[in-house]
């Protein structure tokens, strides 16, 4: 079973507002990741938090981590239309070398 | 700097056939890893090589093997492909040193087909 679970499933919003995604996970981790994917290609990396910290950013990506409710959001503010793509979380689960991923957030930015 | 480079990009295959992806990175990386994804899923991780000369069992190993062949290379191999084997593949690797604190870096993907 998938460690990470995100919600909404689906956003649409204008360009220019803002977009705010969730991650659920079950287990003790080293530290979550924020991924994108456009469509028909890989991921790419966004950000990394690790399990110490609490909030991070990167230009316009906003990262928070509760590791008491075991939650993460990304925040992206001023959304372009380029912004449209799936956005994925993944934790790394203490003590191994592996990424579980979650289901993702398909983000839609209209111009 | 080509990163991660997944061959082949498309391929086709009758069901019982066998078929090995390849992948190779030029960063350095000690890690490698193997997942799949389907239509509206996120990625499920097959194999993974913490280090070379080592190979460790993901949440979805059954029907595939790997190896890997030296720190750069890390292949696929379907012996007797499934028509539920049809998925995109993609390779990732991860880490010049023991830190599990850094990201993954993914090829393009493999988009396998099985009739």
């Amino acid at each position: 079973s998938q460690q990470g679970e995100e919600d909404p499933q689906a956003l649409s919003i204008q360009e220019g507002e803002n977009a705010t995604m969730n991650c659920s996970y079950k287990t003790s981790i080293n530290n979550l990741q924020w991924y994108r994917q456009n469509s028909g290609r890989g991921l790419v990396h966004l950000i990394l938090i690790r399990s110490n910290e609490r909030e991070k950013h990167s230009g316009r990506l906003r990262v928070t981590l509760d590791t008491s409710k075991k939650s993460s959001s990304l925040l992206i503010t001023a959304s372009r239309a380029a912004d449209t793509a799936s956005y994925f979380c993944a934790t790394s689960p203490y003590n191994t070398d592996k990424l579980i991923f979650g289901t993702g957030t398909r983000l839609q930015v209209f111009p | 700097n080509a990163g991660v480079t997944q061959t082949p990009k498309f391929q086709v295959l009758k069901t019982g056939q066998s078929m090995t992806l390849q992948c190779a990175q030029d960063m350095n990386h000690n890690s490698m890893y193997w997942y799949r994804q389907d239509p509206g899923m996120g990625l499920r991780l097959i194999y993974y090589s913490a280090s070379e000369g080592t190979t460790d069992k993901g949440e979805v190993p059954n029907g595939y093997n790997v190896s890997r062949l030296n720190k750069r290379e890390f292949s696929l191999r379907l012996e007797s492909a499934a028509p539920s084997q049809t998925s995109v593949y993609f390779c990732a690797s991860r880490g010049r040193t023991g830190t599990r604190n850094q990201p993954q870096h993914f090829g393009d993907g493999t988009r396998l087909s099985i009739l």
